[in-house]
């Protein structure tokens, strides 16, 4: 079974700083998905960035990017710019591909909670 | 403009007491999943589903009941609610094109306190 570790149970920023959040994952798959979620204080879950196991270009999104690393099994996610609206809980996740057999869904991180200070 | 819409929002239970939280998806989405926040421990899978009639067991599956009798509904059933189950739940949905590849889009949770 895939497991997925986020090290860091809070953070903190400075606004308009730049903060990295890290993830590891455990897989003996070499296909597969990594997603970044946040999770403000209204409780809803919204997918941030993606990448995808098999491109090594990494993703970014606007003011968010990743650093994958496949071979250490590391899936960092960096925001540059921070603001306010950053704020909140941050979940590394991984998705195989192959369905069922409880490979099935999204195996998430303890999440990081993330601190913008103005 | 809905996705995800689960129902009720906030439930209070006594010990023993069931209750049935809803989930309704209007993207056509095959999969359907619920899962349970607790505070320092993520998101884990309780039960899913690739279509309808078919479901599956995740992570945590003691102590619930799933049905997928429609396409677009995800029912999660707690028979006899004890403390423990107290949580925020989370319901899911992705599609499939031949490979399990999207996000999963969610629900707005339901916070569940048993006393």
């Amino acid at each position: 079974a895939q497991t997925v570790t986020q090290s860091q149970p809070e953070m903190s920023v400075q606004e308009a700083e730049t903060v990295t959040l890290s993830c590891t994952y455990d897989t003996s798959e070499s296909d597969y998905y990594l997603f970044w979620y946040k999770q403000p204080p209204s409780r809803q879950m919204i997918l941030v960035i993606r990448q995808e196991a098999y491109k090594q270009q990494n993703a970014t999104e606007n003011r968010f990017s990743v650093n994958f690393q496949k071979a250490a099994k590391s899936f960092s996610l960096k925001i540059s710019d921070s603001q306010l609206g950053d704020a909140a809980m941050y979940f590394c996740a991984y998705r195989s591909p192959y369905s069922g057999g409880g490979a099935d869904g999204l195996t998430f991180g303890k999440g990081t909670h993330l601190i913008i200070q103005p | 403009n809905a996705g995800v819409t689960q129902t009720p929002k906030f439930r209070v239970l006594k010990t023993g007491q069931s209750m049935t939280l809803l989930c309704a998806q209007d993207m056509n989405h095959e999969y359907m999943y619920w899962y349970r926040q607790d505070p320092g421990m993520g998101l884990r899978l309780i039960h899913y589903s690739v279509g309808e009639g078919t479901t599956a067991k995740g992570e945590v599956p003691d102590g619930y009941n799933v049905s997928r009798l429609k396409k677009q509904n995800f029912l999660l059933g707690l028979e006899s609610a004890a403390p423990s189950q107290t949580s925020v739940y989370f319901c899911a949905s992705s599609a499939y094109s031949g490979r399990v590849t999207g996000e999963l889009f969610f629900g707005e949770g339901s916070r569940l306190t048993v006393l």
